[in-house]
């Protein structure tokens, strides 16, 4: 597609369960990044994909999260018993391979909106 | 370690005058510099970027920022608001000189323009 794609657009579950959010980049782009948006704060980055790298997993704020890439392109990530604290909206972005100089522009999809009740 | 500021939680400005929203970042070296828009329930949009070169960028939609190495700052400004302006603005900053490639955002200006 021409843009990140990401599924499901809005997720309602219930406390306790797990979700897996899917994000689709763009095609080309090596690089995959995910952030999570909570009401006022920000964005908050989770975990970078790099081609065949070992993922920068520094931001993911506990063990209930985690995240694959699958064939360089597709990317799920997953929550595990999920808390309230949990809602947000997780967005997702993808760059093209990062060169020196080029300022990497990363591109986002429209995110996927958790509720937990 | 790089961070980036938007002191402003919020913007007025009335339709058709000059509009301004702050930034200022903090790295051990050089900065790339972006903004981002955002709409209500949308993903973030790219407006501009700053890499190196000329402290006067432009983008989309008429925007542009002034990139001003001796007060870390990177204002976003357009000559003349227009309602359709009115959404959540991003800065982001990523380090040239450290080899990462995961751009710090600010916390978001929330841009109100009044008809």
């Amino acid at each position: 597609g021409a843009g990140v794609s990401q599924s499901p657009s809005n997720k309602v579950t219930e406390k306790g369960k797990d979700v897996e959010l899917r994000c689709d980049p763009i095609s080309g782009h090596t690089a995959l990044y995910w952030y999570r948006q909570s009401l006022g704060q920000g964005l908050e980055f989770l975990i970078y994909f790099q081609g065949n790298s070992a993922p920068d997993k520094s931001g993911l704020p506990s063990d209930r999260f985690s995240a694959e890439r699958t064939g360089g392109s597709v990317s799920t990530l997953t929550i595990q018993r999920t808390q309230q604290e949990d809602s947000a909206v997780y967005l997702c972005a993808s760059s093209p391979t990062p060169s020196g100089g080029s300022g990497n522009t990363i591109y986002f999809g429209e995110g996927s909106w958790l509720t937990v009740v | 370690a790089q961070s980036v500021a938007q002191p402003e939680d919020q913007v007025n400005v009335a339709e058709g005058n000059p509009l301004t929203v702050k930034c200022t970042y903090s790295v051990s070296g050089n900065p790339y510099l972006f903004w981002y828009v955002q709409y209500p329930n949308r993903g973030l949009q790219f407006l501009l970027k700053y890499i190196t070169g000329d402290n006067l960028v432009k983008g989309s939609y008429g925007f542009e920022a002034e990139f001003n190495k001796s007060q870390t700052s990177f204002h976003l400004k357009k000559p003349s608001a227009l309602v359709s302006d009115s959404a959540l603005y991003f800065c982001a900053v990523r380090d040239r000189e450290r080899g990462s490639y995961i751009p710090t955002f600010g916390r978001g200006t929330s841009l109100i323009v009044h008809p």
